[in-house]
């Protein structure tokens, strides 16, 4: 079965500085990785995704993701961080249900982002 | 454009009463899917549909059900609401579950059992 360990509950980083979020995957064949973002009272949407191609992925935001596949990690970045950028980071990798007919999404527990001035 | 919504965003239940949590997307997506998020455990799967007239359970489906005889609408029905079901329930939505490309979510409904 497929997993996700996102082992920061919290980071914490000054405006302007850059931001990682870590995120570390265990998935059978090839892995299909996403990230997500998640704002008070809100819904989780969609930031990128790593399918193949490229190992750094660029997505919403500013935001970008590198996959490194020797590490099975891909962590989340941005150059350079807002304020309005606080929220939940949830990562993600994609796995098939029961029989395989269909795929499912499986979210770690996610990262809490604050970022201040 | 108003995606994925859920009604109601709030709900407050008496352990054994039920309800239904109300999901519609009109974005003519096939698959559309139930979590739940506690705390420390992340989004976890409840049930999940392919089409109309087609569900199928998730991770943690005990002491739900659903239906979808429509593709726009999937309803989470609580029969007997117990205290493990105090959480927050995401309906989401995607163009195709074969595979998923891009989950989209509603706002979500925070519900109490007392």
């Amino acid at each position: 079965a497929q997993s996700v360990a996102q082992p920061e509950d919290q980071v914490n980083v000054a405006e302007g500085n850059p931001l990682t979020v870590k995120c570390t995957y265990s998935v059978s064949g090839n892995p299909y990785l996403f990230w997500y973002v998640q704002y008070p009272n809100r819904g989780l949407q969609f930031l990128l995704k790593y399918i193949t191609g490229d190992n750094l992925v660029k997505g919403s935001y500013g935001f970008e993701a590198e996959f490194n596949k020797s590490q099975t990690s891909f962590h989340l970045k941005k150059p350079s961080a807002l304020v309005s950028d606080s929220a939940l980071y949830f990562c993600a990798v994609r796995g098939y249900i029961n029989t395989g007919t269909a795929s499912k999404l499986t979210f770690g527990t996610g990262t809490r982002l604050q970022v201040t001035l | 454009n108003a995606g994925v919504t859920q009604t109601p965003k709030f709900q407050v239940l008496k352990t054994g009463q039920s309800m239904t949590l109300q999901c519609a997307q009109d974005m003519n997506h096939e698959y559309m899917s139930w979590y739940r998020q506690d705390p420390g455990m992340g989004l976890r799967l409840i049930h999940y549909s392919v089409g109309a007239g087609i569900t199928d359970q998730g991770e943690v489906p005990n002491g739900y059900n659903v239906s979808r005889s429509t593709t726009e609408d999937f309803p989470l029905r609580l029969l007997s609401a117990a205290p493990s079901q105090t959480s927050v329930y995401f309906c989401a939505s995607s163009l195709t579950g074969q595979p998923i490309e891009k989950l989209f979510f509603g706002s979500g409904t925070q519900l109490s059992v007392l």
